[in-house]
């Protein structure tokens, strides 16, 4: 079952955050978060597994609440280059610590960033 | 890192004709490759999952005679789209994992992606 992303756009000023979330109704194994350009494949951000892990690189953030099955993307201050439509990606847990190894991916959310 | 490769990048065919799409993995093994399929402004739409040796897996309302799976070794996958009509046309994405099992922290790693036009 698709996770749900939410919001499916958002338009910001340079230099300012944006929070994306991505919910699933099933137990999720791991959460990997992609952004993808216009025309291009989609890019690896990070992968959040499940015991409630945060991590970032730089200015861009997540983190995973496994009581919730949701997962959150922070982008601090954001730059120019952060624009591109962003999808989290639910590996879901078929069995404790078993993962079923392919990624069900969210409608994604749309992230513009103007100068 | 993991490299995934996916040739061509586009291709324009008539309709009826079929057009064979290869993805490949540069410098790791990967037993199961997956296919995705991306409509305009939308969401990548798992098709099938490709298993190196044996059969491939196919989501539900992918039809597996038209879309042909054939991962002949653990570096090569290729999807065949069989008598294209306009209506396939998209973006087709394969993804291979740098490590298939057993370590499911490793990232899905994309080919560049084949625009398919059919006209």
């Amino acid at each position: 079952q698709q996770p749900v992303q939410s919001p499916q756009a958002v338009i910001l000023r340079e230099g300012e955050d944006a929070v994306i979330n991505c919910s699933s109704s099933k137990a999720l194994y791991s959460v990997h978060w992609y952004r993808q350009k216009h025309g291009e494949a989609p890019v690896f951000l990070m992968i959040l597994l499940k015991g409630g892990e945060q991590k970032g690189h730089e200015k861009i953030s997540a983190s995973f609440n496994e009581k919730k099955q949701q997962s959150s993307l922070y982008l601090t201050a954001s730059q120019l280059s952060y624009s591109g439509t962003y999808f989290c990606g639910t590996e879901i847990e078929l069995s404790p610590n078993n993962a079923g190894n392919m990624l069900t991916f969210g409608g994604g959310t749309r992230l513009m960033v103007k100068p | 890192g993991a490299v995934v490769s996916q040739h061509p990048s586009w291709v324009i065919c008539k309709s009826g004709t079929s057009v064979k799409i290869e993805c490949r993995s540069l410098d790791f093994q990967a037993t199961t490759m997956f296919w995705y399929r991306q409509f305009p402004k939308q969401s990548l739409m798992l098709m099938a999952t490709s298993n190196e040796g044996s059969k491939a897996t196919y989501e539900q309302g992918v039809e597996k005679d038209k879309f042909l799976i054939n991962h002949a070794s653990l570096t090569l996958s290729t999807l065949t789209v069989t008598s294209a009509h306009p209506e396939d046309s998209s973006f087709y994405i394969c993804s291979a994992r740098e490590v298939d099992r057993g370590a499911y922290n490793s990232p899905l790693h994309f080919g560049n992606g084949t625009r398919l036009t059919v006209t």
